[in-house]
């Protein structure tokens, strides 16, 4: 089976930096997906990580750590618009269905 | 490029009744999902067809959820007859080849 864990809120002020993280169980690794939802929207892709390491992407950072079973999701300059659920996501073998973690919602304050 | 529809955003029905979801996916791709979140519970897995083909249903509750994808396009997923723990937003996703999955809005189904 598959099992993820991330934070359920989070807090944080525009212009600043936050980081969500997520930490996953797995049968077989094939990856991790973080994705945005705006309330009422549909989920929609950020970041693929299948390799250790930090991808850069704009504003947005994801790093993983297979051996620690570890990712984050790394947000700088925050944007009021960026206030949304953040989801952690895996794959599995194969038919490539995703487990989501719960979302962490992120409210960033003026 | 259009994304991936569904249809209706909102349904509201009584229990009993029959309720009948369709998601149109991204065209050209083969893969397509049925995903489900459940008031205050994580988005799970339905079920994955390959064009026309259910390649794994395990995520159906029960069998009372039909899903169907004719031709291999668009798919429809029917409840019959809605229980009141079946309210929740029903996303379909569809994917191409080994990348992500797009997902669309969702339906928001209530069952009263």
């Amino acid at each position: 089976g598959q099992n993820i864990d991330q934070p359920t809120e989070m807090t944080a002020t525009e212009g600043a930096i936050v980081q969500i993280n997520c930490t996953y169980q797995t049968s077989g690794f094939n990856g991790l997906f973080w994705y945005q939802q705006h309330a009422g929207e549909a989920p929609t892709f950020l970041s693929y990580n299948v390799l250790d390491g930090l991808e850069e992407k704009g504003r947005f950072s994801s790093f993983l750590s297979r051996s620690k079973g570890y990712s984050y999701l790394l947000l700088k300059e925050l944007q009021m618009k960026d206030s949304a659920s953040y989801l952690c996501a895996v794959p599995d073998t194969g038919r490539r269905a995703l487990t989501f973690g719960s979302g962490t919602r992120l409210q960033v304050q003026p | 490029e259009a994304g991936v529809t569904q249809f209706p955003s909102h349904s509201v029905i009584e229990k009993g009744q029959t309720v009948t979801l369709r998601c149109d996916p991204i065209s050209g791709h083969d893969n397509l999902y049925w995903y489900r979140r459940v008031m205050g519970k994580e988005i799970k897995f339905l079920l994955h067809f390959v064009k026309e083909s259910k390649q794994d249903e395990s995520g159906m509750p029960n069998n009372r959820f039909l899903a169907e994808r004719t031709g291999g396009t668009y798919s429809t997923l029917k409840v019959q007859p809605a229980e009141l723990e079946d309210s929740g937003v029903y996303f379909c996703a569809s994917r191409a080849g080994y990348n992500e999955q797009f997902f669309g809005p969702g339906t928001r189904l209530t069952v009263l």
